[in-house]
């Protein structure tokens, strides 16, 4: 059974940063995709980012591209983002996914969530 | 990018009703969408995978179609589980893989 539980969230002020983990289980990590989505609150869903199973390609939506940078650890079963210059607007809770590839044989999409983690940017 | 647009954003049926959402892409996506369902204060659920694709275990109440640039998601007989914000979510080729507005599903 997929488990994925992230950490690491909290408040922080504008500028500032944060890093977001994520520990997976119940399945062989290293074979997929790992995407970061957020929530903001009362409002819906929205993908940040998605990392290849090798690390080998990563992509951002417009609203973070050159402030957050996705990564992962495949020894650790372990996905990050690392949050810089946050932004008010970057608040919201945000979930870690296992991203399934077709061309993989994978379900597509995002089959597997977290329970997400709350990222509050206030002064 | 591509643009989801879902409708409703949101809907009051009884229980037993026929529900029905749609959502629409700005360009041709052929088959690759999801839907997911959120019930408060949980994370999302895969629900249908490449847009009619029933996910192990979902209930066969719940059923999708559609392909090119139009889409519906069905709930054959509503029930009060179901009580749930529905997304679709397109992931043709490049990212970003966007998301609808989604559909808040009540029980009248």
């Amino acid at each position: 059974q997929v488990q994925l539980v992230e950490s690491g969230g909290g408040l922080v002020k504008p500028g500032g940063s944060l890093r977001l983990s994520c520990a997976a289980s119940g399945f062989t990590f290293s074979d997929y995709y790992m995407s970061w989505i957020r929530q903001a609150p009362g409002k819906g869903l929205e993908w940040v980012s998605y990392i290849s199973s090798s690390s080998s390609y990563t992509n951002y939506a417009d609203s973070v591209k050159g402030r957050f940078t996705i990564s992962r650890d495949n020894a650790k079963n372990s996905l990050y983002l690392q949050m810089n210059s946050l932004r008010a607007e970057d608040t919201a809770v945000y979930y870690c996914a296992r991203w399934g590839i077709a061309v993989a044989g994978q379900t597509p999409g995002a089959a597997g969530w977290g329970q997400g983690t709350l990222v509050t940017v206030s002064s | 990018d591509i643009q989801m647009t879902q409708s409703p954003s949101s809907l009051s049926a009884s229980v037993g009703d026929r529900v029905t959402i749609t959502c629409q892409a700005s360009q041709d996506i052929s088959n690759y969408l999801n839907w997911y369902q959120q019930k408060p204060g949980k994370a999302p659920k895969l629900l249908i995978y490449d847009a009619s694709n029933l996910e192990t275990g979902v209930p066969s109440r719940f059923s999708g179609s559609g392909s090119g640039t139009d889409f519906t998601f069905t709930i054959s007989s509503l029930q009060p589980e179901d009580i749930a914000t529905y997304y679709c979510q397109q992931y043709d080729n490049l990212p970003p893989n966007t998301f609808g507005g989604g559909t808040k599903v009540e029980i009248k």
